[in-house]
């Protein structure tokens, strides 16, 4: 079965840095993408990886292992406006993503 | 800016009514879309593939009957929610790949979803 994972919620303040892990278990593996996604809004795409080993993008970074299934969003120097929920998605022999449950990020000052 | 339109943004609709939400891609042709559905403080759920020319593809547990889905042009995807009830309320996002870019690699694109409420 299809089976991704991420924490439900996670709080940080403002100028540090957060890590949002994602574990998953599909039957095939296209690549595993990160998008933002503000309350009532659609989701933004954030990273891309398909190969094990570190992208970065500015303040954004995200991880890849694929023999361990897993990945990881970085986020540095937290602003307020990263304030959203985070998914993470797989995309397996199709075109089609599936996602996770997503991981809500409050940043505090 | 956008490149795939979604309408309308939200509706408010009664029960056993059909609600119809567009999908257009606006600057490339999507000859697949995606449909998705979101319920609160949940993740994306495919319902499913939309197929331009041909029928389309639902995912387990969704009711072809009751979602219809009309994929007639390559820029153009609708998505018919028939007799509507109040459990149907959801966000429901749709969404397409550029063909121009390599498939492994591409991400989606989203529509800015419509927030459907049947009362």
């Amino acid at each position: 079965g299809q089976n991704i994972d991420q924490p439900t919620e996670m709080t940080a303040t403002e100028g540090a840095i957060v890590q949002i892990n994602c574990t998953y278990q599909t039957s095939g593996f296209n690549g595993l993408f990160w998008y933002q996604q503000h309350a009532g809004e659609a989701p933004t795409f954030l990273s891309y990886n398909v190969l094990d080993g570190l992208e970065e993008k500015g303040r954004f970074s995200s991880f890849l292992s694929r023999s361990k299934g897993y990945s990881y969003l970085l986020l540095k120097e937290l602003q307020m406006k990263d304030s959203a929920s985070y998914l993470c998605a797989v995309r397996d022999v199709e075109t089609a993503l599936i996602f996770g449950k997503g991981t809500t990020l409050s940043v505090s000052s | 800016g956008a490149v795939v339109s979604q309408h309308p943004s939200w509706v408010i609709c009664k029960s056993g009514t059909s609600v119809k939400i567009e999908c257009r891609s606006l600057d490339f042709q999507a000859t697949t879309m995606f449909w998705y559905r979101q319920f609160p403080k949940q993740s994306l759920m495919l319902m499913a593939t939309s197929n331009e020319g041909s029928k389309a593809t639902y995912e387990q547990g969704v009711e072809k009957d009751k979602f219809l889905i009309n994929h007639a042009s390559l820029t153009l995807s609708t998505l018919t929610v028939t007799s509507a009830h109040p459990e149907d309320s959801s966000f429901y996002i749709c969404s397409a790949r550029d063909p121009r870019g390599m498939a492994y690699n591409s991400p989606l694109h989203f529509g800015n979803g419509t927030r459907l409420t049947v009362t």
